[in-house]
């Protein structure tokens, strides 16, 4: 079985350019999450998706953050302007519906902000 | 509300002996709890999980972890420690209704040494 596809691993920008993150799922899976992980911290909830519905955004920084997951598959996390405390991993991750099943992830997005 | 505590950032261990990872959460419901290894440069990989039942549960690699209802805790531990067994550790916890999103402690690198 595949596992979570991100998209790309590394990228580094200067700070007020934009990046956009790419995710594709487990195949089935129908809530997926992105989280961002800074150097030294545990991961902390972004965004979680329903299919293509928002569950949770209340930890997402609106004014320059913003996710869309289109046909309840792939998802795409932008950010603009960046700011250099963007600098971080950018963990997506899929789940089946339960909430005692296992949420499985990817290998990361590692942004640096300079 | 949901938070989990690691209260060690390090723990060191030879190989060969055994180790522990310590974990406490509070949640106001029924809590699943999760551990995750992370590798350098890598995404988070599921070790194990607690749902219900048993309150020892086994999984990946040896590790074990053991559900403490009274002391709110799920240390991971292992009898025979590896070089190999050197990573990051977090442990995370979901409530079995409502938000489904995992949150995570804030990790604890493990170091065994040869």
């Amino acid at each position: 079985e595949a596992g979570v596809a991100q998209s790309p691993r590394y990228k580094i920008i200067e700070k007020r350019q934009s990046v956009a993150f790419w995710c594709n799922p487990i195949s089935g899976h129908a809530t997926l999450y992105w989280y961002q992980q800074i150097l030294g911290q545990g991961p902390k909830l972004l965004i979680q998706f329903q299919n293509n519905g928002v569950v949770d955004d209340s930890q997402l920084p609106k004014d320059r953050f913003s996710a869309e997951r289109l046909k309840g598959v792939d998802s795409t996390l932008k950010i603009q302007p960046a700011k250099l405390e963007d600098s971080a991993v950018y963990l997506c991750a899929s789940s089946s519906g339960y909430s005692g099943n296992t949420i499985y992830f990817g290998e990361g997005s590692w942004l640096t902000v300079v | 509300a949901q938070s989990v505590a690691q209260p060690e950032d390090q723990v060191n261990v030879a190989e060969g002996n055994p180790l522990t990872v310590k974990c406490t959460y509070s949640v106001s419901g029924n809590p699943y709890l999760f551990w995750y290894v992370q590798y350098p440069n890598r995404g988070l990989q599921f070790l194990l999980k607690y749902i219900t039942g048993d309150n020892l549960v086994k999984g990946s690699y040896g590790f074990e972890a053991e559900f403490n209802k009274s002391q709110t805790s799920f240390h991971l531990k292992k009898p025979s420690a590896l070089v190999s067994d050197s990573a990051l550790y977090f442990c995370a916890v979901r409530m079995d209704t409502g938000r489904r999103a995992l949150t995570f402690g804030s990790g604890t690198r493990l170091q065994v040494q040869p």
